[in-house]
Formats: structure tokens, sequence, C-alpha cells
């Protein structure tokens, strides 16, 4: 069965620090993978989508960058962090017929 | 680009209750529209979906209905228990299935 991974759970970071999220995926092989974000009580927002390795597709300009080095890998990154980047950040994977599963996700405070 | 809109934004039902929750999209085109579940700091969950061939899906104490030519989708929950409290939200796909557009979610209490 398919597994996915996200670490940390939690992060607590000052502003102007790098950011490093991972999310890696078992049992399937090359899935679309995902990046959102949600704000506290509020919906799921769309960073990034990778049909493949090296092909991202961004949906919202911002600081943060996202890459696939593996095609089971999925990497979200920032050089600086703004107090509005905090949030949960929740990795999905899913295949050609759509469904969607989501990571537990990271938690992340920016101070 | 697709629009989804999900009502109500709140809604308290009293246990044993039925609880509809309904979706509005935009693009024509689309063609899966599921159901994600989510409790209070934890993962979304998916717990049903339906595809444009089909009219209506059930699932134990869930059902989901399409009409496709309206360009709306409903969530029923029947009988609803204290543990069905959660966040819901419905999504849309769109970029031939890559992608899934989410309406904003529903919050649904169920009091016993």
């Amino acid at each position: 069965s398919q597994t996915i991974h996200q670490w940390p759970a939690t992060l607590v970071q000052p502003v102007g620090s790098p950011l490093s999220l991972e999310c890696t995926v078992e049992g399937t092989s090359n899935p679309n993978l995902y990046w959102y974000r949600q704000a506290a009580g509020r919906g799921l927002q769309l960073l990034f989508y990778s049909v493949g390795i090296g092909q991202i597709s961004s949906e919202v300009p911002q600081n943060l960058s996202a890459s696939r080095p593996q095609d089971r890998q999925f990497i979200l990154s920032s050089k600086k962090l703004l107090l509005s980047d905090s949030g949960f950040y929740l990795c999905a994977w899913g295949l050609a017929d759509y469904e969607q599963y989501f990571g537990p996700g990271t938690r992340l405070t920016v101070t | 680009g697709e629009n989804v809109e999900q009502h109500p934004s709140t809604l308290s039902v009293q246990e044993g209750d039925s609880a509809v929750i309904k979706c509005t999209y935009s693009d024509s085109a689309s063609n899966y529209f599921p159901w994600y579940k989510q409790e209070l700091g934890k993962r979304p969950q998916l717990i049903i979906d339906i595809r444009s061939n089909v009219g209506e899906k059930k699932d134990q104490r869930i059902a989901v209905t399409l009409n496709k030519t309206a360009k709306h989708f409903s969530l029923h929950i029947t009988e609803t228990q204290p543990e069905d409290s959660a966040v819901y939200f419905c999504a849309v796909d769109m970029e031939y299935g890559n992608k899934l557009v989410f309406g904003a979610g529903t919050i649904l209490r169920v009091k016993s």
C-alpha cells in the first residue's frame, strides 16, 4: 500500500531564516505530487504541483520554491521566511485517476 | 480558472439528523468531484468521490449527488453522530485531472 511521509511534524523558525520541508511517497511510481498551505481556520491553498521529476508548476507567486529531485520526493523551500508563511503545510500525492491523498502535515510557526 | 463555491460555511445539526453541504463549480469540463473530511489538527481524508458519468454514490451513511447540467454536487450525511463533527471540503478537478480546486470548507457541528 502507499504511504506518504512528511517531516518535520512541527517547526518554529524566526523571520528571515531559510526553510526546507520534505515529503516522500512509498508504494507507487511516478505520482503527481502537491504542496498545499492551510492558514489557521482557512481552506487549502495549492502552492506547487509536479507531474514528474524536475517538472514544477507554481500556483501562487511568493517567496517559496519547490523541487522534485527524485520520483517520489518533493521538497518545499524558502530562502527567507516571512510571518505570513506560518501555517499547516500539507504534501499530497495522486495518480492520473485524480484521487489525492494527503500526508500528515508540517505545522510551521514563523516568529 | 475553475471557481468552486461551497455552502454553508457552518452547519449545526442535532445528533441523528441529516446534514447537506452543496458545492457549485464553473468549468463544464470537470469530471471528478471528491469530498474530504478534516478533523482538528489532522490531515484531510478522502471520504467519498463521484465521477461525471454517475449521478449518485453511497457509502453507508454518506452519499454524494451530482448534477452536471446545473454544475453542482452535494454531500449528504444521514443519522449524524458526534464523530462526524469536522470541516468538510469539496473539490473539483482541472488541468486534465492533474489538479484539484477546493471549496472554502464547511464546519459541521453535531450536537448530542
